[in-house]
């Protein structure tokens, strides 16, 4: 199961930054952080990972906490193309299956 | 930028047919999975295979699914006698050793 939280849904206003939270509680020392997105019935498609410090790549930023407890998927300028429902997923990092949660959709807003 | 291919794209198939999902992973990944999605409904894993040999299956995959490499570049999923409750998105994912790269995806709808 799923061993993350997050909101079912959120708005953003094009332009603006989107700030995407995610609880992950139970996470252990050698689980990662990944970032997925699902536009439409696309297959997902992958946006970032980290193991405790941030990253930033040219999608996207992720912040997690010094705890390691929760993390925050940030999309700098949000466009209406950014409208997908958004996955973290936590899981060791090598072959192991992606256990996907129910996600949240993000309505970017002209 | 190295894609996971799929196809078909739209397969429809008579209840009790069998049916072969075909998939490219990247060329030097090593790790290869399936992946389904009912509409509306969460992206489910079946089967992780490594080595040439199934190495994780979840509960959905039963004795009427079976997976391949035939010949080194193509990794299918075969439902041997498909059901009304097999019609869904089916994905294809590939990794080296971090992150998956996952295919468009075949919707399969069995009638």
């Amino acid at each position: 199961d799923a061993k993350t939280t997050q909101p079912t849904s959120m708005d953003c206003a094009e332009g603006r930054a989107a700030n995407l939270p995610c609880n992950h509680s139970t996470i252990s020392g050698n689980e990662y952080v990944y970032w997925y997105r699902q536009i439409h019935s696309q297959g997902p498609q992958y946006i970032i990972h980290g193991l405790k410090n941030n990253e930033t790549n040219e999608m996207a930023s992720l912040i997690i906490t010094e705890d390691r407890k929760s993390s925050t998927l940030i999309l700098p300028h949000a466009t209406l193309r950014d409208t997908a429902v958004y996955y973290c997923i936590v899981r060791f990092n090598t072959g192991n299956q992606f256990y996907f949660g129910t996600g949240t959709s993000l309505t970017v807003i002209p | 930028e190295p894609e996971v291919t799929q196809t078909p794209s739209h397969q429809v198939t008579q209840m009790g047919q069998e049916v072969i999902l075909r998939c490219v992973p990247i060329s030097n990944h090593l790790y290869f999975y399936w992946y389904r999605q009912i509409l509306g409904q969460k992206v489910e894993f079946l089967v992780s295979f490594y080595n040439n040999e199934i190495s994780e299956k979840s509960e959905i995959f039963d004795d009427q699914f079976s997976v391949e490499r035939p010949d080194g570049s193509n990794f299918t999923l075969k439902i041997r006698s498909t059901k009304l409750e097999d019609s869904a998105m089916y994905f294809c994912a590939s990794s080296e050793e971090t992150g998956y790269t996952f295919g468009s995806g075949t919707r399969l709808t069995v009638v």
